[in-house]
């Protein structure tokens, strides 16, 4: 069961357009994660979020943790064909008896077409 | 190596057969991840391990899953009388973990290339 929400499933888009993914989920989590992940590879950690409103930049990439620490968007500014991948959301629990396991989204395809 | 190495990189295994899957974690790293990832969608939980005390199996599928750190490093998931739908990447990661005060820093993972199980 997936608790977090991913949209779009699938984007396909050509070089030098911007692009949003976005990630809901019901539950708060302490921290979330964004990974990419080439095919037969595993994730790459891109960023990670902590504190509700927060916003992180890495390069064209912009990364957007919600007020209330529920949802989160990652925007990709001027697209490039070396930014096709899947895209993945993950939150993580560190409180309590939680540990850090991650729950993914399902993931968002992206291609970038030259 | 400096990362995390998973073994085989990919195994095709007759139904029925039965199969071991390894993980090498970074040096140190406290807690270690199993996840299974079906085609096109994010990974799911599988279970996870506190230095060789296995604390959570709740994403096991059934009991033809095990896994075990043994020493505290070096995991292994088998998978016994495989079925077909067992067929997906098996990913493993580490994270510092409960070395020192749960934080941030030591909660992030990191994943091994995964090894690609086909069941035939």
């Amino acid at each position: 069961t997936q608790l977090l929400e991913q949209s779009p499933q699938f984007l396909s888009i050509q070089e030098g357009e911007n692009l949003t993914v976005y990630c809901n989920s019901s539950s708060v989590f302490s921290s979330l994660q964004w990974y990419r992940q080439e095919p037969g590879e595993g994730p790459v950690l891109l960023v990670t979020v902590v504190t509700g409103g927060e916003v992180k930049k890495l390069k064209r990439l912009t990364f957007q943790f919600g007020d209330a620490r529920k949802d989160s968007s990652l925007h990709i500014t001027a697209a490039q064909p070396g930014d096709t991948g899947l895209y993945l959301c993950a939150g993580a629990r560190t409180g309590g008896t939680s540990y850090g396991k991650l729950t993914f989204g399902q993931g968002t395809i992206l291609t970038v077409h030259p | 190596g400096a990362g995390v190495s998973q073994s085989p990189r990919y195994k095709v295994a007759k139904r029925g057969q039965d199969v071991a899957l390894r993980c090498d974690p970074i040096s140190g790293h406290v807690s270690l991840f199993w996840y299974q990832q079906a085609l096109g969608q994010g990974p799911e939980f599988l279970t996870y391990f506190q230095n060789e005390a296995q604390l959570d199996k709740s994403g096991l599928p059934s009991d033809r899953f095990f896994a075990e750190r043994p020493e505290g490093s070096v995991s292994t998931l088998k998978i016994q009388r495989t079925q077909q739908e067992d067929s997906a990447v098996y990913l493993c990661a580490s994270s510092l973990g409960f070395r020192w005060q749960l934080t941030l820093m030591n909660t992030e993972a990191f994943f091994g290339q995964g090894t690609r199980l086909t069941v035939v």
